[in-house]
C-alpha cells in the first residue's frame, strides 16, 4: 500500500537556523509529493509540491526535491523564522479512483527568537 | 479562482446530541471532496470521501456519516455525539483534471467539543 513516513518531532530551533524535516514514502505507482504547512488554530494549506522525478518544489524560502532512488522529498530551509512554527505534513497523491492521497504523522516546529 | 468554506468555526454539543457539518466549494466542478478529522496534537485520520453526489465513501467504521447532496456541497453528521468524536474537522477538495496536479485544498476547520 501507499503511505509516508516522517520525522515527528517536536522539532525546536534557533531563529535563522537551518531547517531539515525528513521524509519519506512508498508508493504504487508513479506519485505526486506534497507539503502541506498548518498554522495554530487554521486549515492545512500547500506549501510546495513535485510531479516527478528530480522536479524541486519551492516556496517562501522552502524547498524539497523528489528523489525517486531514495523515495524520499526532504523538506529544507535555510534560515527560519519564527514565523515558520508551524505543523508540516508531508503527503503524496496517486491517481487512482477517489484520487489516493495518504499524509504523514506531521512534525511540529518551534522556533525560538 | 476556487474557494471552499466550512462551518460552523466552533462548537461545543453535549453528548448524545446531532451534529452538522457543512461544506462548500466555489468555482469549480466535479470535485472529490474529503472529510478528515484531526485529534488533538495528532495527525489526520481520513473519514469520507466522495467522488461525485450521493457517492460516498467511507473510510472508517464509526458514530459518523457523510451526505452530498449537491455537487459542491458536503456534510458530515452525526445522530448522537460521543465523548470520542470531539477534534478538528477538516473538509477538503481536489481534482486530477483540468490543470490540478491531485493536490488537496482544505477549508478552514470546525471546532468540536463534545462534553
Amino acid at each position: 500500500g501507499n503511505s509516508v513516513t516522517q520525522m515527528e518531532g517536536p522539532v525546536t530551533l534557533s531563529e535563522e537556523a537551518f531547517l531539515t524535516i525528513n521524509c519519506t514514502y512508498t508508493a504504487t505507482g508513479y506519485p505526486s509529493l506534497f507539503w502541506y504547512v498548518q498554522y495554530p488554530g487554521e486549515g492545512l494549506q500547500l506549501l510546495l509540491k513535485a510531479t516527478k522525478a528530480d522536479d524541486k518544489g519551492s516556496n517562501k524560502g522552502f524547498e524539497a526535491t523528489y528523489r525517486k532512488e531514495t523515495t524520499s522529498f526532504h523538506l529544507e530551509k535555510g534560515s527560519v523564522q519564527v514565523s515558520d512554527s508551524a505543523v508540516y505534513f508531508c503527503a503524496l497523491s496517486v491517481r487512482s479512483y477517489g484520487q489516493n492521497f495518504v499524509f504523514g504523522p506531521g512534525t511540529r516546529l518551534s522556533v525560538l527568537p | 479562482s476556487q474557494t471552499i468554506h466550512q462551518w460552523p468555526a466552533t462548537l461545543v454539543q453535549p453528548v448524545g446530541s446531532p451534529l452538522s457539518l457543512e461544506c462548500t466549494v466555489e468555482g469549480t466542478s466535479n470535485p472529490n471532496l474529503y472529510w478528515y478529522r484531526q485529534a488533538a496534537g495528532r495527525g489526520l485520520q481520513l473519514l469520507f470521501y466522495s467522488v461525485g453526489i450521493g457517492q460516498i465513501s467511507s473510510e472508517v467504521p464509526q458514530n459518523l456519516s457523510a451526505s452530498r447532496p449537491q455537487d459542491r456541497q458536503f456534510i458530515l453528521s452525526s445522530k448522537k455525539l460521543l465523548l470520542s468524536d470531539s477534534g478538528f474537522y477538516l473538509c477538503a477538495w481536489g481534482r486530477l483534471a483540468g490543470g490540478f496536479t491531485g493536490e488537496l485544498f482544505f477549508g478552514e476547520g470546525s471546532r468540536l467539543t463534545v462534553l
